[in-house]
């Protein structure tokens, strides 16, 4: 148990759909992440915030917008997604402290999200 | 560059030592971590090691690194049918958040 939660675990949508994934954690953490795990290609990272604020935004798609309104949630908001946008979401969280052996980021297990 | 690099599958039989590889480029990476992946689950946290050491072992664990050569090894002893999973080595740069993974390699173990 990572202690890093994800709500749906599965989601099947259309393409003209509008849902959210969720995440929690419950770890105390200040930096928050997700990726997306598609078949056969190594995991990518879509976005980061740390302390509430987005720090990286990895030239993702504005059909994806993440909300992070608290240091403990983190949101992924779809909106017209397309087929190729099927892959495994997962959620992590570090705590960035700046000093060496911190950082570590812990996984939630992921959302299965399949766009027909 | 970033690139981690790790073959795709190694399959081992129960009770023997599965040795995982893994390859990276860029010599300034500061954290080189292993994950594991279960299937239908996201990924485990197994160990990881700072880029000035050389070997750390946690139990059945045993991570070997050469920076000369930018090579990562993950030893598991006595590999049991649990352990069948996706193992991902990824590197981390000090002050960056991004982690770069690789692939992933998909251990079978078998009777």
């Amino acid at each position: 148990e990572t202690g890093v939660t994800q709500t749906p675990r599965h989601l099947v949508m259309g393409m003209t759909n509008k849902k959210s994934l969720k995440c929690e954690q419950h770890l105390g953490h200040n930096a928050m992440y997700w990726y997306k795990q598609s078949a056969k290609k190594p995991l990518e990272l879509m976005f980061v915030y740390s302390l509430e604020e987005r720090v990286e935004n990895n030239s993702v798609p504005s059909r994806f917008s993440p909300e992070c309104p608290n240091s403990s949630h983190l949101f992924l908001h779809l909106h017209t997604l397309q087929p190729e946008d099927s892959a495994l979401y997962l959620c992590a969280s570090s705590q960035e402290s700046g000093q060496v052996g911190s950082d570590t980021q812990y996984f939630g297990p992921g959302t299965r999200l399949t766009v027909l | 560059g970033e690139d981690v690099e790790q073959s795709l599958f190694l399959s081992v039989r129960e009770g023997d030592s599965s040795v995982i590889n893994c390859t990276y480029t860029d010599s300034s990476s500061t954290y080189l971590y292993w994950y594991k992946q279960e299937p239908g689950a996201g990924l485990q946290l197994l160990t990881y090691i700072f880029s000035n050491m050389d070997m750390k072992q946690d139990q059945r664990l045993t991570v070997l690194l050469n920076k000369k050569d930018k090579h990562l090894s993950l030893r598991i002893a006595d590999t049991q049918t649990g352990d069948s999973a996706i193992y991902f080595c990824a590197e981390r740069f000090s002050n960056d958040y991004k982690l770069s993974f690789g692939a992933g390699t998909t251990v079978t173990v078998r009777a």
